[in-house]
Parts: C-alpha cells; sequence; structure tokens
C-alpha cells in the first residue's frame, strides 16, 4: 500500500524556521495537503494544493513541492505552532487517499 | 458557516454493532466529499474511506474494506460510519471532514470528533 513518510519530530526555538518534510512516490503526481492537530483537538488544514494557505491561516505557514517530496516551512515559529503535523495526499491512480506518519514540532 | 456535527461518545462491548453520525450544515451537503479518518489513542491520522452524498459513490482504504460501511442520508445531511461487529481494537476518535475541493482537495472542514471506546 501507498505510504507518505514524515521524520517523527522536528525541533525549533522560537523565531526560528521549522521544515517538515514528505516523501512519497506520487507526489509529483498528486497534491499534497498539511494538517496541525494540537492535543485534544480535531486537525486544521494548513496548506493545501501543495502551497496554498486556507484563510485565517498565518502567513509564517508555506509549502513546496519538489519532485517526490513535499516540504512544510513554518518562519519565525511561535510557541503556539508546537502540534503534530500531518502531510496527506493520493496515490498514484488518485483512487486512495493516505496520511503520513505525522511529525510532532517542538518548539524549545 | 460551514459545520460538521458528529453524534456523541460511544462506549460497547465486543461483537455489538455501531453507527456514528456526521451532520454538515452551511454548505450544500451534495456536493463535497465527505471523509472518515480514524485516530487510535497516541497515533497518527489514518484514512478509513470516503463518500460523494450527491451520488452515493463511496470508496474505502484497503486497510478498512470490509471492516466498516459508509454511508449517507442526502435528505438529511448526514453521513455516517457503521461497524456490524465491533472489536477492542476499534478503539479510537473518529472523524468526519469535508474535502475543500474534488476528491483530493485537503479537508478543510472536521467534526468534533467521535470517540469509541470497546471494551468488555
Amino acid at each position: 500500500s501507498y505510504e507518505l513518510t514524515q521524520p517523527p519530530s522536528v525541533s525549533v526555538s522560537p523565531g526560528q524556521t521549522a521544515r517538515i518534510t514528505c516523501s512519497g512516490d506520487a507526489l509529483s503526481k498528486q497534491s499534497a495537503h498539511w494538517y496541525q492537530q494540537k492535543p485534544g483537538q480535531a486537525p486544521v488544514l494548513v496548506i493545501y494544493k501543495d502551497s496554498e494557505r486556507p484563510s485565517g491561516i498565518p502567513e509564517r505557514f508555506s509549502g513546496s513541492s519538489s519532485g517526490a517530496t513535499v516540504t512544510l516551512t513554518i518562519s519565525g515559529v511561535q510557541a503556539e505552532d508546537e502540534a503534530d503535523y500531518y502531510c496527506q495526499s493520493a496515490d498514484s491512480s488518485g483512487s486512495y487517499l493516505v496520511f503520513g506518519g505525522g511529525t510532532k514540532l517542538t518548539v524549545l | 458557516e460551514v459545520q460538521l456535527v458528529q453524534s456523541g461518545a460511544e462506549v460497547k462491548k465486543p461483537g455489538e454493532s455501531l453507527k456514528i453520525s456526521c451532520k454538515g450544515s452551511g454548505y450544500s451537503f451534495t456536493s463535497y466529499w465527505i471523509g472518515w479518518v480514524r485516530q487510535m489513542p497516541g497515533k497518527g491520522l489514518e484514512w478509513m474511506g470516503i463518500i460523494y452524498p450527491g451520488d452515493s459513490d463511496t470508496r474505502y482504504s484497503p486497510s478498512f474494506q470490509g471492516q466498516v460501511t459508509i454511508s449517507a442520508d442526502k435528505s438529511i445531511n448526514t453521513a455516517y460510519l457503521q461497524w456490524s461487529s465491533l472489536k477492542a481494537s476499534d478503539t479510537a476518535m473518529y472523524y468526519c471532514a469535508r474535502q475543500r475541493d474534488g476528491y483530493n482537495g485537503g479537508f478543510d472542514f472536521w467534526g468534533q470528533g467521535t470517540l469509541v471506546t470497546v471494551s468488555s
């Protein structure tokens, strides 16, 4: 079955830039999306279609794509950004959706 | 305002059946795919399946095919996730979520989650 691979954890100091990667064979063909989930809350869409930002999401969140890897970048990380982040996309046929394993972002 | 409101927490015994719901409002319910996502305690998000309420087109993750049934009643703007025989391993939080655009446009609105506990 198709898988998306994320690093389990990323740590940054406040004000620095955090980059979270997501790799998968079909990412060059299928759109990827990113979600933020804080403890006890439902996920929130922070980036869709690789690099689009929904209304209400701070400008410090951005996304990019290069081949089989997509990247979520958080510039000027704030304490409130500490959360789990998940990428999501579809397999090469577009039949099945899939989530990455998640990355825990720790703000030191 | 777009909202997805899920049914309340459930406590069940192994072997029992269960149907949980997700009611949409504030948008055209029949025009957007609704997906179901499982989150086991302390674990990540897993896509279970998705339905297009307009014509009931339904797709399942291979991991969940045959284990659950997804349905929708467009007359009352509600999607459902059901089990015929629960197992302890079905204990999890279950979310419904709306695809913003087509089949893989990103889940832009989420329900609050339904906690299902299966224990003897």
